[in-house]
């Protein structure tokens, strides 16, 4: 596998399931970021782990919850969910410190449908 | 905070035209990127900007890194059905871990 890899590709949940949303980088990178995006909508940042060290939390509700074990896998832990948290969510990886500090690859996203 | 406007939003153009998409800041930027965006897929990166002033290219798509740092451009030649997508640009500002603005996405469409 190459770049950045996240599944499942899609889910469906109801709003008293419990599940996760898995991301995998092999670029060597050390900053992980989950984004969300909604239809119409920019990319939403949520959460940021640099040196797998959570370094910002947008205001996210309590029912996202991320996990970064190590530097190449992140996870987000989905609980509770209401239906407007349906989006894609989107997976990015970037090198820290380094000339290409700011460039984030993404990977293909999971497309999440709460009902 | 800071902000990135990106136009036009959408374009129809015909296949073979070329294509001109902008993104202008309210603040100054470090880094421009400009991604790809295909439907229920994540951005790809076509194009890295560093330096102002920078003018790059990858094939058929052409980049500039404005030289007050508060804009950038993207140009793609001679369109094909397959570059139908959306177009974001991003930027970055200087913080430590790489956290980047996006602009809102152009929506480019391509009739044969």
């Amino acid at each position: 596998e190459t770049g950045v890899t996240q599944t499942p590709r899609h889910l469906v949940m109801g709003m008293t399931n419990k599940k996760s949303l898995k991301c995998e980088q092999h670029l060597g990178h050390n900053a992980m970021y989950w984004y969300k995006q909604s239809a119409k909508k920019p990319l939403e940042l949520m959460f940021v782990y640099s040196l797998e060290e959570r370094v910002e939390n947008n205001s996210v509700p309590s029912r996202f919850s991320p996990e970064c074990p190590n530097s190449s896998h992140l996870f987000l832990h989905l609980h509770t969910l209401q239906p407007e948290d349906s989006a894609l969510y989107l997976c990015a990886s970037s090198q820290v410190g380094g000339t290409s500090t700011d460039t984030q690859y993404f990977g293909p996203g999971t497309r999440l449908t709460v009902l | 905070g800071q902000q990135l406007n990106q136009s036009p939003q959408s374009m129809f153009i015909q296949e073979g035209e070329d294509v001109s998409m902008n993104c202008t800041s309210s603040s100054i930027f470090n880094t421009w990127l400009w991604y790809k965006q295909d439907p229920g897929e994540g951005p790809v990166l076509l194009i890295a900007l560093y330096k102002a002033g920078e003018l790059t290219s990858n094939g058929r798509l052409t980049a500039q890194f404005g030289i007050t740092r508060k804009d950038s451009f993207l140009n793609i030649s001679a369109s094909i059905p397959s570059d139908v997508g959306i177009y974001f640009c991003a930027g970055h500002g200087g913080t430590s871990y790489g956290k980047l603005t996006f602009g809102q996405g152009t929506i480019l469409t391509v009739h044969p």
